[in-house]
């Protein structure tokens, strides 16, 4: 069955400090996997995805088969990064969230 | 130039009562999706529809009856309206049928039981 799971509810850094946000799933088959944020007031958008390779708003994601992760990371937090981080799969015919890690970043 | 649109934005009503939200997008997409936030701010999706078709139908209470007049438009009608349905609804649309295209999404619907 699929599943993604964030184990951080809630996570909070310094401005300029090295941010992880993470996310792990299960699927039996070839995943691909996403990233959307939800910034205050606005609406759910699309991060960035693993087969881009792309790094978007400073922010990276590694797909790691063997650990069956994807954590999304960034070296030097912004204040307007805060948010609400959603770590998604791909599956048959449709996408399963994770429940989501509020990102607070201290001025 | 909105791309998907969701009203209204708010909606308190009491229980018993039935309800529709309306989702509209306009970029051309084939297919549309509504999903369910809850108070733990989980997302679970409910419905998707490809060219006016259910793909897909989760495990919701008939209560929840989704109608797509024509594929730009995704209305969700609620009947008899429980103190659990309060939650934010969120109307998605994606180009092709796998979900495999970005999904953009509307403003989300905050839906409030009394």
């Amino acid at each position: 069955a699929q599943r993604v799971t964030q184990p951080e509810k809630l996570l909070s850094v310094f401005k300029g400090a090295p941010v992880e946000l993470k996310c792990n799933y299960s699927y039996s088959g070839s995943p691909e996997l996403f990233w959307y944020v939800q910034y205050s007031r606005q609406r759910l958008q699309l991060l960035l995805r693993h087969i881009s390779r792309e790094s978007i708003k400073g922010f990276t994601a590694d797909l790691n088969k063997g650990e069956t992760s994807f954590h999304l990371k960034k070296p030097f937090a912004q204040e307007e990064d805060s948010a609400m981080y959603y770590c998604a799969l791909l599956g048959a015919n449709n996408l399963f969230f994770g429940t989501g890690t509020r990102l607070t970043v201290i001025p | 130039d909105t791309a998907v649109s969701q009203t209204p934005k708010y909606l308190v009503t009491q229980m018993g009562n039935d309800k529709s939200i309306k989702c509209e997008q306009n970029l051309g997409h084939d297919t549309m999706y509504w999903y369910k936030q809850d108070s733990k701010k989980f997302l679970k999706i409910m419905f998707s529809y490809n060219n006016k078709e259910l793909i897909i139908n989760e495990t919701v209470p008939n209560r929840f009856s989704p109608k797509s007049p024509d594929k730009a438009h995704l209305n969700l009608h609620i009947n008899s309206l429980e103190l659990g349905d309060s939650a934010v609804y969120f109307c998605a649309s994606s180009q092709d049928r796998t979900g495999g295209e970005t999904q953009y999404f509307g403003p989300g619907t905050r839906l409030l039981v009394l």
